[in-house]
C-alpha cells in the first residue's frame, strides 16, 4: 500500500491564481482531513470527509473548497490564492469505528507570492 | 479555534538525556495522542493513549493519559539523535468523526 499521498510536493503561485491539491489514499479510509500548518505552529483542520459525497468544514476553511467523488481522492481547491495561504498543506485519512488513528501523507509546501 | 498548549516549545539536549514534555486543554479529551514529525515530512503516530489514568510505552517513548483528561506527558529515555523532530499532541473527542486538535509542537534538538 503507498497510504496516502499527496502532490505536488511544492507549488509557488501568484496572488489570484487558483489550483488544486491532490489527495489519495489506499487504506479504505472513511475518513479524510486536509490540515494546514504554519510556520512554528501546529495544523489546523480546513475540511474533512466522513465518505464520498460528504463533506464539511473545519477550524479555518475560508478561501478553500473540497469535493469527496470516491472513498480514495479528496481534492483540494484554492480558487483565488492570497498570500495568507502561504503554508504546509497535509491530508490525512482514518477508518471509521475502531480506534479511527489518523494517517498523514508528505504534506504540499505551498508559496503564494 | 483550540490549539492545545504544549511546553515546552523546544529542547536541546545532549545524547543520552532524558526527555519530558506535556500539553494540556481547557476541554477534555476521549483519546489522546503523540505525533512525531520529521523535516519536510507529515506526523507519524508514536503513541495512542484510550483511557484516563492509561500509560503506555513504545519502546524508550512513554506517555500518559492524565486522569482529568484535560492532560498529557510524553516521556522519552536515553535521547539519540534521531530522536530530533517536533513532537506534537493531539486530542480526539468522540462521535467527532476523528477529528484531531494539535499542540502547538516541541522542537526536539540533541547534540552528541
Amino acid at each position: 500500500n503507498a497510504g496516502v499521498t499527496q502532490t505536488p510536493k511544492f507549488r509557488i503561485l501568484k496572488i489570484g491564481q487558483s489550483m488544486t491539491l491532490q489527495c489519495t489514499q489506499d487504506m479504505n479510509h472513511n475518513y479524510m482531513y486536509w490540515y494546514r500548518q504554519d510556520p512554528g505552529m501546529g495544523l489546523k483542520l480546513i475540511y474533512y470527509s466522513v465518505g464520498a459525497g460528504i463533506t464539511d468544514k473545519g477550524e479555518v476553511p475560508n478561501g478553500y473548497n473540497v469535493s469527496r467523488s470516491t472513498t480514495e481522492d479528496f481534492p483540494l481547491r484554492l480558487e483565488l490564492a492570497a498570500p495568507s495561504q502561504t503554508s504546509v498543506y497535509f491530508c490525512a485519512g482514518a477508518l471509521a469505528g475502531g480506534r479511527d488513528t489518523q494517517y498523514f501523507g508528505p504534506g504540499t509546501r505551498l508559496t503564494v507570492l | 479555534g483550540q490549539q492545545l498548549n504544549q511546553s515546552p516549545q523546544s529542547m536541546f539536549i545532549q545524547e543520552g538525556e532524558d526527555v519530558s514534555m506535556n500539553c494540556t486543554s481547557s476541554s477534555i479529551f476521549n483519546t489522546w495522542l503523540w505525533y512525531k514529525q520529521d523535516p519536510g515530512e507529515g506526523p507519524v503516530l508514536l503513541i495512542a493513549l484510550y483511557k484516563a489514568g492509561e500509560l503506555t510505552s513504545n519502546g524508550r517513548l512513554t506517555a500518559q493519559f492524565g486522569i482529568t483528561r484535560k492532560d498529557s506527558f510524553l516521556n522519552i529515555s536515553a535521547s539519540i539523535p534521531s530522536d530530533v523532530g517536533i513532537y506534537f499532541c493531539a486530542g480526539q473527542v468522540t462521535g467527532t468523526a476523528s477529528k484531531l486538535t494539535f499542540g502547538t509542537g516541541t522542537r526536539l534538538q540533541v547534540t552528541l
